[in-house]
């Protein structure tokens, strides 16, 4: 079945360094992939979103390619913040008129030092 | 746009008794919500489909009669753990679909959760 793997943390890196959190996948079809982030004690809020391959979603400086012929949809950030520090979560799910349901990875906790 | 909220956001409560948690789609429609359960440092594990108007559909594992899932309306989702116990203690999230007319994708939106303790 489909299925969503991701490194696993915790990640720790100083401030204004560099982030890669890989995310590896696999679907059937063509599903959309989402990166959700959760802060602490808070539900998840999704990051970005790639709907088709070669797609880049970006957002709050982050970036993922929806890149088909590796199955990746890794996330970077160029310098990271205090304020990034969150859990973060790969997810895919069906294209449109398909099954609903989203599948994440277990989560990569992140944490950054001043 | 496309705000979920959840209420309450914390509960504490003995253990036997029943626990009510309500789901909204505040601005918008929502055809399906989900329910899911996150585990301290885990991912998050989906209990159930609802579709309002009809009964949800549980994932493999999750106990309907312990999870008693209403979608009464378009913009309405409770989940009720009844008899609760311990181990039953756990963050619930949900989240809510617009549709193809509101999103391309059917993405889901989620709401802030619901720390539940059993004592």
């Amino acid at each position: 079945g489909d299925s969503v793997t991701q490194m696993e943390g915790p990640v720790t890196l100083s401030e204004e360094a560099f982030l890669t959190i890989n995310c590896t996948y696999t679907a059937t079809g063509y599903p959309s992939l989402f990166w959700y982030v959760q802060y602490p004690g808070e539900g998840l809020q999704l990051l970005l979103k790639a709907t088709k391959a070669d797609d880049k979603g970006s957002n709050k400086g982050f970036e993922a390619t929806y890149r088909k012929e590796t199955t990746s949809f890794h996330l970077e950030k160029g310098s990271v913040q205090v304020s990034d520090s969150a859990v973060y979560f790969c997810a895919l799910g069906g294209a449109m008129n398909r099954d609903d349901k989203i599948i994440f990875g277990k989560g990569t906790r992140l944490h950054i030092l001043p | 746009g496309a705000v979920v909220s959840q209420h309450p956001s914390r509960v504490i409560c003995k253990s036997g008794t029943s626990v009510k948690i309500e789901c909204r789609s505040l601005d918008f429609q929502a055809t399906t919500m989900f329910w899911y359960r996150q585990f301290p440092k885990q991912s998050l594990m989906l209990m159930a489909t609802s579709n309002e108007g009809s009964k949800a559909t549980y994932e493999q594992g999750v106990e309907k009669d312990k999870f008693l899932i209403n979608h009464a309306s378009l913009t309405l989702s409770t989940l009720t753990v009844t008899s609760a116990h311990p181990e039953d203690s756990s963050f619930y999230i949900c989240s809510a679909t617009p549709g193809l007319a509101v999103s391309s994708y059917n993405e889901q939106f989620f709401g802030p959760g619901t720390r539940l303790t059993v004592l």
